[in-house]
């Protein structure tokens, strides 16, 4: 149980478009996810927090009109990069917190994202 | 910043126990000692986490000082698989976010 899948799993894009990153939840429903960023030999950094039905919350730092984060369900969350930038080339992973107890976070296995 | 200290990396032989030590002085009352694991290019997986008590599941123990201000994850027979970055993080139980430090890169050499 407590499963999260992520699509893409590799999405090579060309300077200056957006890309969608999808998160969901398969065997729970998740009111809360979480989407965070790794760099190369870096660890996880949050970028933001997202609650169904409502406005997601930032980390400092991280541009919300760049960052554009939907929750439109309980079992979907998606990040999208708007006009991407190489320095935006990373690992994105999402989280979720299994319904229920919410005490823990699972997470998805992450998507690698080059920008070109 | 992460409010955990842990060894940067620990090697162990197949087959023996991990034990992976993780400091903690500062924390507080309500923060439960989380334990994940990264495997290279993967999303973290959870482990175990506990408050004060010691905790075991299929995966592995966690050892808690009666001061809470260190705590130990055990892999009772380690495998190649093993290997990964283990992350130790102090989180509020429910719903709330998790700060990731540098973690223990784990090595199991056969």
């Amino acid at each position: 149980g407590a499963v999260v899948s992520q699509h893409p799993s590799r999405v090579i894009c060309k300077s200056g478009t957006s890309v969608k990153i999808e998160c969901r939840s398969l065997d729970f429903q998740a009111t809360t996810m979480f989407w965070y960023r790794q760099f190369p030999k870096k660890s996880l950094m949050l970028m933001a927090t997202s609650n169904e039905g409502s406005k997601a919350t930032y980390e400092q730092g991280v541009e919300k009109d760049k960052f554009l984060i939907n929750h439109a369900s309980l079992t979907l969350s998606t990040l999208t990069v708007t006009s991407a930038h190489p320095e935006d080339s990373s690992f994105y992973i999402c989280s979720a917190l299994a319904g229920g107890r919410a005490d823990t976070q699972y997470f998805g296995p992450g998507t690698r994202l080059t920008v070109l | 910043d992460a409010k955990t200290t842990q060894p940067p990396s620990m090697d162990c032989a197949e087959g023996r126990a991990a034990n992976l030590p993780c400091n903690h002085s500062t924390i507080s009352g309500n923060e439960y000692v989380y334990w994940y694991r990264q495997i290279h290019s993967q999303g973290p997986q959870y482990i175990i986490h506990g408050l004060k008590n010691n905790e075991t599941n299929e995966m592995a123990s966690l050892i808690i000082t009666e001061d809470r201000k260190s705590s130990t994850l055990i892999l009772p027979h380690a495998t190649l698989r093993d290997t990964a970055v283990y992350y130790c993080i102090l989180s509020m139980e429910y719903g709330n976010k998790l700060v990731f430090g540098a973690g223990t890169i784990l090595r199991v050499k056969s």
